[in-house]
């Protein structure tokens, strides 16, 4: 079975610019969760997105967004990049709904993608 | 709201040596707790979690941890450290089953093994 992909592996991007980050979720799964992981910050919970809907947000501004797709793929957009928006982008999936499978509402995690804004 | 705390971002053992790494939640509710091991340019791995069904959760490589609501703890050990077992390992608490909801992390340990 296929686990948790994310693309780009790295992204480079100037300050100001916009970036879009894309995550698909194990075959099954319905819901994606996104996290920074920034140095010196620590693992952030961003966005929450459950059948196509956002259903959580962390405390990041607007210009942190996503969408969910009828495939439960998801993006990640930051707009207006800032220095500080550097990080590991770390994109995981679940499925809420499985009370059957031990362990199936775990989070499964992707592998990131590096952005560096310059 | 949940929070973590790991003491200690860097813990440093010998091979074969027993593995200590620490955590503390706070809770206004039954925690649900985690524990995720990072590798070197990889994503997260869950190790193990505690989600009230036995205090002593056994999970993959030799890890296993114990949940002490007395001194709201949720500590990591193995009984011997491999090489293999150098990475960050990162105690998470969620306020839902299984971590149906976001997971807050905190801020990891750096585990290296010396040979």
């Amino acid at each position: 079975e296929a686990g948790v992909t994310q693309s780009p592996t790295h992204l480079i991007k100037t300050r100001g610019q916009q970036a879009t980050l894309r995550c698909s979720p194990i075959s099954g799964h319905t819901s994606v969760y996104w996290y920074q992981q920034a140095l010196g910050l620590g693992l952030q919970f961003l966005l929450w997105y459950d059948e196509g809907e956002e259903r959580n947000r962390g405390n990041f501004p607007p210009r942190f967004s996503g969408r969910q797709f009828p495939n439960y793929s998801s993006e990640l957009n930051v707009n207006a990049l800032e220095l500080e928006d550097s990080a590991l982008y770390l994109c995981a999936s679940s499925n809420i709904r499985d009370r059957v499978l031990a362990g199936g509402r775990d989070q499964y995690f992707g592998p990131g993608t590096r952005l560096l804004v310059l | 709201a949940q929070s973590v705390t790991q003491l200690g971002s860097h813990v440093s053992v010998s091979e074969g040596a027993l593995v200590l790494l620490r955590c503390n939640y706070s809770s206004s509710v039954p925690p649900y707790l985690f524990w995720y091991v990072q590798y070197p340019n990889q994503g997260l791995q869950l190790l193990l979690k505690y989600t009230s069904a036995a205090t002593l959760v056994k999970g993959i490589n030799g890890f296993e941890a114990e949940f002490k609501k007395s001194e709201t703890s949720f500590h990591l050990t193995k009984p011997s450290a491999h090489m293999s077992d150098a990475a960050e390992y990162f105690c998470a608490v969620s306020d839902s089953p299984q971590g149906a909801q976001k997971l807050v992390f905190g801020q990891g340990t750096r585990l290296t093994i010396n040979p």
